[in-house]
């Protein structure tokens, strides 16, 4: 069964230092999305992506995040200054475009460590 | 958005049946009801989507009466794989919009 992966599966950072989250999403999906996760706390939606720009973005997503799709097969989050708030799962997330497709599908996450 | 109210948390034993119970009351028409699971440090994963009646695949049953304004997941025969954070959601079927999640049902099935 096709996954979304995400790399790395840990982070670990100082305050201030720019972090690049990588994703894998499933082949031959279109639309494409962040959420995070504190610990101990509800998913939350970050950004969507579909057809090279964001179609969605959350509070949240301020001008300290960015979404890139910079080839056909990665999606990345980047987070310029990193803050201590920041720790938290990152979960990639991509969705298909008709029929049984169209659920999002997460991918496994990376745990940031803003220290 | 419709808000959606789940109990905490719920305990079973293996092999029995688990009904966890959302409601929705200000469910709107257009309204899909979906329910998600995660298991600890992992993504939530689709379980199961209905609009009315039940729906059954092959690893739950999606139960949803007539005025909508509840739904009850049905895990039959949970095993202690089961224990999971399980969200229910509410929106529109496509799933292309951002997904809301509420703080969701945490089963823990004991052996």
């Amino acid at each position: 069964e096709p996954e979304v992966t995400q790399t790395p599966s840990h982070q670990v950072t100082q305050m201030g230092q720019e972090v690049i989250l990588r994703c894998v999403p499933i082949s031959n999906h279109l639309y494409f999305y962040w959420y995070r996760q504190i610990l101990g706390q509800k998913v939350e939606f970050l950004v969507s992506f579909y057809n090279n720009e964001i179609s969605e973005k959350s509070e949240i997503f301020d001008d300290q995040f960015s979404v890139e799709r910079p080839d056909g097969s990665n999606f990345t989050l980047k987070i310029r200054s990193t803050k201590l708030e920041d720790s938290a799962m990152y979960f990639c997330a991509s969705r298909g475009r008709t029929g049984a497709e169209d659920t999002q599908y997460f991918g496994p996450g990376t745990r940031l460590t803003v220290l | 958005l419709a808000k959606t109210t789940q109990p905490i948390s719920m305990d079973s034993y293996e092999g029995q049946e688990v009904n966890i119970t959302c409601s929705h009351n200000n469910i709107a028409t257009n309204d899909y009801i979906t329910w998600y699971q995660q298991f600890p440090s992992q993504g939530p994963r689709f379980i199961i989507q209905g609009y009315k009646t039940k729906v059954t695949n092959e690893v739950a049953s999606l139960f949803i009466p007539a005025d909508r304004k509840s739904s009850t997941l049905s895990l039959p025969r949970v095993s202690l794989s089961d224990t999971a954070v399980y969200y229910c959601l509410v929106g529109e079927r496509t799933g292309r919009r951002a997904l809301t999640f509420g703080s969701g049902t945490r089963l823990q099935v004991q052996p």
